[in-house]
C-alpha cells in the first residue's frame, strides 16, 4: 500500500543527545514536510523539501537539521541545540499540483528524559 | 501572511446531536484552498475534504457538510448526529502563497462525543 512510515512511533532520549526521525513515503511525492505538534498549538512547521537535493527551513526550524537525498525519503535530526525536544512530529507529503492535500504520516512521539 | 483561527478549543456533544467546528482563516490571495483534517487518538492526520475558493457551494458528504463563506473569511464544518467515532482532534488549514504551498493549520478543535 503507498503511504508515508515514520519511525520509530516513541522515542525516549536523555538531554542533550541528537535524535534523528525517519520518513519515507512511496507515493512518489516531491514535496515532503516535517511539522511540530505541541498540545493546544496545532501544527508547526519545521523544514521542506519540494525536489531533492533542496530543503528549506519553516517557521521553527532552530535546534533542527534535515537531509533530503533520496525522492523517498526525509529524515529529521533533533539536535541537542533545541531546546524544548519533547513533541509530536509528523512528516507530510504531497504532490507539487496546486492545491494539492498533505498526505501525513502516524507520527514520532519523541519524550527527552 | 496566512493565519488560520479556530477559537473552540473544545467541544463535548452527547451522540447523535449535530456540532459545528468553526475556522476563521485571513490570506491577502485572492485564489487559494482551505482543508480540514480529522486526527483522531492514533494521531495520524486525516484528510476531510480540500475546497477551492471560487466554490462558495456548501459540500455535503454523508454526515458531514461544510460551509464556505468568503465573504466572512469562515468555512465552518457541521457534524450532523454526531457518533463517538468522531472523537477526535479537527484543523482547518490553509496553504502558504508561494510554490511551497505548504499548509497553516488551525490550533484545532478537541471534539468528544459522549454516548
Amino acid at each position: 500500500d503507498g503511504g508515508i512510515t515514520q519511525s520509530p512511533k516513541y522515542l525516549f532520549r536523555k538531554e542533550g543527545q541528537n535524535v534523528t526521525l525517519s520518513c519515507e513515503q512511496n507515493l512518489n511525492h516531491d514535496a515532503m514536510y516535517w511539522y511540530r505538534q505541541d498540545p493546544g498549538q496545532g501544527l508547526r512547521l519545521i523544514y521542506y523539501s519540494q525536489i531533492v537535493n533542496d530543503f528549506q527551513k519553516g517557521d521553527i526550524a532552530e535546534g533542527y537539521s534535515v537531509s533530503r537525498e533520496k525522492k523517498e525519503s526525509f529524515p529529521l535530526t533533533v539536535t541537542s541545540a533545541q531546546k524544548n525536544p519533547t513533541a509530536f512530529y509528523l512528516c507530510a507529503s504531497t504532490n507539487r499540483a496546486q492545491g494539492g492535500e498533505l498526505f501525513f504520516g502516524e507520527g514520532s512521539r519523541l519524550t527527552v528524559l | 501572511a496566512q493565519k488560520v483561527t479556530q477559537a473552540q478549543t473544545e467541544i463535548s456533544v452527547v451522540e447523535k446531536e449535530d456540532v459545528t467546528l468553526d475556522c476563521v482563516y485571513e490570506t491577502r490571495d485572492t485564489t487559494y484552498y482551505l482543508f480540514w483534517y480529522k486526527q483522531p487518538p492514533s494521531g495520524e492526520l486525516v484528510f476531510l475534504i480540500r475546497r477551492n475558493s471560487f466554490d462558495e457551494q456548501n459540500e455535503i458528504s454523508g454526515r458531514y457538510s461544510w460551509n464556505f463563506q468568503k465573504s466572512t473569511s469562515s468555512f465552518n464544518f457541521t457534524i450532523t448526529a454526531s457518533q463517538v467515532v468522531d472523537s477526535a482532534v479537527y484543523f482547518c488549514a490553509l496553504p502558504s502563497s508561494g510554490s511551497a504551498r505548504q499548509l497553516t493549520f488551525g490550533s484545532g478543535t478537541q471534539l468528544t462525543v459522549l454516548p
